[in-house]
């Protein structure tokens, strides 16, 4: 299973609006709502900041959003803030029962 | 106060064997799916290995198929991964995550642990 495909960085000022993209195949993002991702800053565990696509877990800010279109998901961060910047990887589900993550993306605040 | 605390890493050697484990708390643990995910350094997320909430279903990741099984105690609550014929490849942080829902099949992760680093070398 191949990972999934991220642009390596993405950067924003801060109060803009970002998108990192995330590239499947119908064997996994584009076949199942089970995309989520997650944020990592250096040194510390993951955090899950959408899951389902679209679904934000309780206490994570409404500046994070999903989408999904054919076989590429997509996490737009509005409203850019510098405790933004980290490490965001997508994830799914796939056709064999196992997860696959991104290549991940490095997102930097100007 | 939900937590997952990873134990167990080590340094070991080519073909060597170790065994992870995940204590669980704050949850009803035997009711979520969980996971072992690792991450080499300086690389990304790699999913490893998958079990059920009555342990009743696993899934591994074809890289560790054949020598990593995961289980669990459910009345310890507690996960497990068992690592055999270990390779430096397999050098990473290896994290336990929960899944988000009850009995889910497919799910995203909502609770990670700290980590444990296991580091494989002559």
């Amino acid at each position: 299973q191949s990972a999934l495909t991220q642009p390596a960085s993405v950067s924003g000022s801060p109060g803009q609006s970002i998108t990192i993209s995330c590239t499947g195949t119908s064997s996994d993002v584009g076949g199942y709502v089970y995309v989520s991702w997650y944020q990592q800053h250096p040194g510390k565990a993951p955090k899950l900041m959408i899951y389902d696509v679209n679904n934000r877990p309780s206490g994570v800010s409404n500046r994070f959003s999903g989408s999904k279109s054919g076989n590429t998901a997509s996490l737009t961060i509005s409203g850019l803030q510098a405790e933004d910047e980290a490490d965001y990887y997508c994830s799914s589900y796939t056709s064999s029962s196992t997860y696959v993550f991104g290549t991940g993306t490095k997102v930097t605040v100007l | 106060e939900v937590q997952l605390v990873e134990s167990g890493g080590a340094l070991v050697q080519p073909g060597g064997s170790l065994r992870l484990s995940c204590a669980a708390s704050g949850f009803t643990f035997n009711n979520y799916g969980m996971s072992w995910v690792r991450q080499a350094p300086g690389k990304g997320l790699e999913w490893v290995s998958a079990i059920s909430g009555s342990g009743g279903s696993t899934f591994h990741a074809d890289s560790v198929k054949g020598r990593f099984t995961i289980s669990r105690d459910n009345s310890k609550n507690t996960l497990f991964v068992q690592m055999n014929s270990l390779r430096a490849e397999d050098t990473a942080v290896y994290y336990c995550a929960k899944q988000v829902r009850i009995a889910a099949h497919r799910d995203a992760f909502d609770i990670w642990g700290q980590g444990t680093m296991v580091t494989v070398s002559s």
